[in-house]
């Protein structure tokens, strides 16, 4: 089946910093990747979509200065959090598909702004 | 906009038994619904899922139902087993501009008892 990895799996940095996180298709090109925010017993929130070699789209209320998304080819998207705060602490997950086929996701990242 | 509802929010089943997760959606327009696993600290992993031009479909002890009339699709799980303890997310499609996103139920958290 479809695989997508994600890494880190987590991440512990001071405030301040940026942090960068990958998303990849393994065995299929993905045209759109999608990345989520996830807060504990919650359910999955839509933070961007992002088309391969297109700028991302964003959801109300995301800031795009701070979470910084490429595509640049059709394997590849990441996700950069600039001068990372601990609000920002939480669980990141990405999904890759092809036009209206399923979405498959990566395994996710925890990060830990102290 | 679209909302999806999802019940209950927490399900114990004893092993063995069946168990039956149910969601309902607004919009009509939504054609595609997906069922989602997912474990703790890993990402969701696609289980089952139903296109609108189907009322059912099953995998094994997974199955699937969608009544599109009344907005309704569930999922349905038998001879329960302890790996199938998780949270479970249904989903439904929606197109924005060229893309498929996907709005999700609350969750459900499924507890399998020995």
């Amino acid at each position: 089946g479809a695989v997508v990895s994600q890494h880190p799996s987590w991440v512990i940095c001071k405030s301040g910093t940026s942090v960068k996180i990958e998303c990849r298709s393994l065995d299929f090109q993905a045209t759109t990747m999608f990345w989520y925010r996830q807060f504990p017993k919650q359910s999955l929130m839509l933070m961007a979509t992002s088309n391969e070699g297109s700028k991302a789209t964003y959801e109300q209320g995301v800031e795009k200065d701070k979470f910084l998304i490429n595509h640049a080819s059709l394997t590849l998207s990441t996700l950069t959090v600039t001068s990372a705060h601990p609000e920002d602490s939480s669980f990141y997950i990405c999904s890759a598909t092809i036009s209206n086929q399923p979405q498959h996701f990566g395994d996710g990242t925890r990060l830990s702004i102290l | 906009g679209e909302n999806v509802e999802q019940h209950p929010s927490t399900l114990s089943v004893q092993e063995g038994d069946s168990a039956v997760i149910k969601c309902t959606y607004s919009d009509s327009a939504s054609n595609y619904f997906p069922w989602y696993k997912q474990e703790l600290g890993k990402g969701p992993q696609l289980i089952i899922d139903i296109r609108s031009n189907v009322g059912e479909k099953k995998d094994q002890r997974i199955a699937v139902t969608l009544n599109k009339t009344a907005k309704h699709f569930s999922l349905h799980i038998t001879e329960t087993q302890p790996e199938d303890s998780a949270v479970y997310f249904c989903a439904a499609s929606r197109r924005v501009d060229s893309n498929y996103q996907l709005i999700w139920g609350a969750g459900t958290k499924l507890i399998i008892k020995p």
